[in-house]
């Protein structure tokens, strides 16, 4: 079964302007994370909510979780040209020693 | 801050040679990860390591992976005879504890190009 998608696929806003991004998932979960990747680099975590919480914040990002509707989005406020990277949301599973699963990614286009 | 460190960055290789990624986890880490992604897709999971063992693999971890951790520093990936079909990027992750408020930290990859 797929895990992590996300939606919309790409994403083109101004700079300024919020981005959100959402993510869905079919199993259960202990947590979920948003990582971002620059094109052809690596992956950097970004926010890891648990899964007994339903809101964090970190500097201009924040992300929700509602594990009744299976879902998370990620906000990123005020954007920059330098948030221009791919965003991938990747759930935890429930063992001590989970692998992540990654959905297929967005790709956010700040324009300057 | 500390980072995961991955060599070589890229990696041409002919079909059917063996090849080595190498991984320096960061430090006080305790559990390892290889992850791959294939150009414009989802990154996918290979194999996971603790306490000098695999923990889990997927089902593309078949008998041409295999994975160790040498010493106290390096872990490695091994790909016995290599398709056209591994050339991917290959990420190798780290997280402290496996408690799961812990994040997983990823190198920057190596290029596996096969050729």
């Amino acid at each position: 079964s797929q895990q992590g998608e996300e939606d919309p696929q790409a994403l083109s806003i101004q700079e300024g302007e919020n981005a959100t991004m959402n993510c869905s998932y079919k199993t259960s979960i202990n947590n979920l994370q948003w990582y971002r990747q620059n094109s052809g680099r690596g992956l950097v975590h970004l926010i890891l909510i648990r899964s007994n919480e339903r809101e964090k914040h970190s500097g201009r990002l924040r992300v929700t979780l509602d594990t009744s509707k299976k879902s998370s989005s990620l906000l990123i406020t005020a954007s920059r040209a330098a948030d221009t990277a791919s965003y991938f949301c990747a759930t935890g599973g429930t063992g001590a020693n989970s692998k992540l699963t990654f959905g297929k990614g967005i790709t956010l286009s700040v324009r300057p | 801050e500390p980072e995961v460190t991955q060599t070589p960055s890229h990696q041409v290789t002919q079909m059917g040679q063996e090849v080595i990624l190498r991984c320096v986890p960061i430090s006080n880490h305790l559990y390892f990860y290889w992850y791959r992604q294939i150009l414009g897709q989802k990154v996918e999971f290979l194999v996971s390591f603790y306490n000098n063992e695999i923990s889990e693999k997927s089902e593309i971890f078949d008998d041409q992976f295999s994975v160790e951790r040498p010493d106290g520093s390096n872990f490695t990936l091994k790909i016995r005879s290599t398709k056209l079909e591994d050339s991917a990027m290959y990420f190798c992750a780290s997280r402290m504890t496996g408690g799961q408020t812990q994040p997983q930290h990823f190198g920057d990859g190596t290029r596996l190009s096969i050729l």
